[in-house]
């Protein structure tokens, strides 16, 4: 089977930094990507690692190690409006099939 | 620029009834990914589109549903016989379809309800 396992929720107060961990077991691998959605919106892609290691785009970061089937996302100068669920997918075959993880649920407070 | 867009957004039907769902790529985008989305999962990945033809179909449930993108532009997903299990927001993504290009972007969605 296929599973991707992240943390149901995580709570941050503005100005912190945090980490969403994600494990992966599937059949293909090509890469890892992130989307961001909130409530009622459309998924928003964050970022995408096809190699080993750590990609930054502005306050968003995002690592693989494909040895230990293992990514996550940091979010770092936390703001209210990165309140929202994170969700990693693994491209499973090139291009063509994405898997989902069952998502982050994040709460930023004041 | 326009994005995703999709219709109807919300649509209530009966069960055992027929609906379509249609979504309109971004122009150019060759490849488009329909997905459903039940409340509080992440979207279940249901089938895929390269140019006008089906490359991965492979997350559809069953018969029941099926995918059509005759002129490699909108993309229309057709269930028939609905289900109450078939209520969940069903989303549409393309992206450019080219190596290396691997964002997805994604519509509002059409929150399917079946009664």
């Amino acid at each position: 089977g296929q599973s991707l396992e992240q943390p149901s929720e995580v709570t941050a107060v503005e100005g912190a930094i945090v980490q969403i961990n994600c494990t992966y077991q599937t059949s293909g691998f090509y890469g890892l990507s992130w989307y961001q959605q909130h409530d009622g919106g459309a998924p928003t892609f964050l970022s995408y690692n096809a190699l080993d290691g750590l990609e930054e785009t502005g306050r968003f970061s995002s690592f693989l190690s494909r040895s230990d089937s293992y990514g996550y996302l940091l979010l770092q100068e936390l703001q209210m409006k990165d309140s929202a669920s994170y969700f990693c997918a693994v491209e499973n075959n090139y291009g063509q099939n994405f898997v989902f993880g069952p998502g982050t649920r994040l709460s930023v407070l004041p | 620029g326009a994005g995703v867009s999709q219709t109807p957004s919300n649509k209530v039907t009966e069960k055992g009834k027929y609906v379509e769902l249609r979504c309109d790529p971004i122009s150019g985008h060759t490849a488009l990914y329909w997905y459903r989305q039940s409340l509080g999962q992440g979207p279940e990945f249901l089938i895929y589109f390269q140019g006008t033809g089906a490359a991965d179909d492979s997350g559809l449930p069953n018969d029941r549903f099926f995918a059509v993108r005759p002129e490699g532009s909108v993309s229309t997903l057709k269930i028939q016989r609905t289900e109450r299990g078939d209520s969940a927001v069903y989303l549409c993504a393309s992206s450019p379809g080219t190596q290396g290009a691997y964002e997805q972007y994604f519509g509002p969605g059409t929150r399917l309800t079946v009664t």
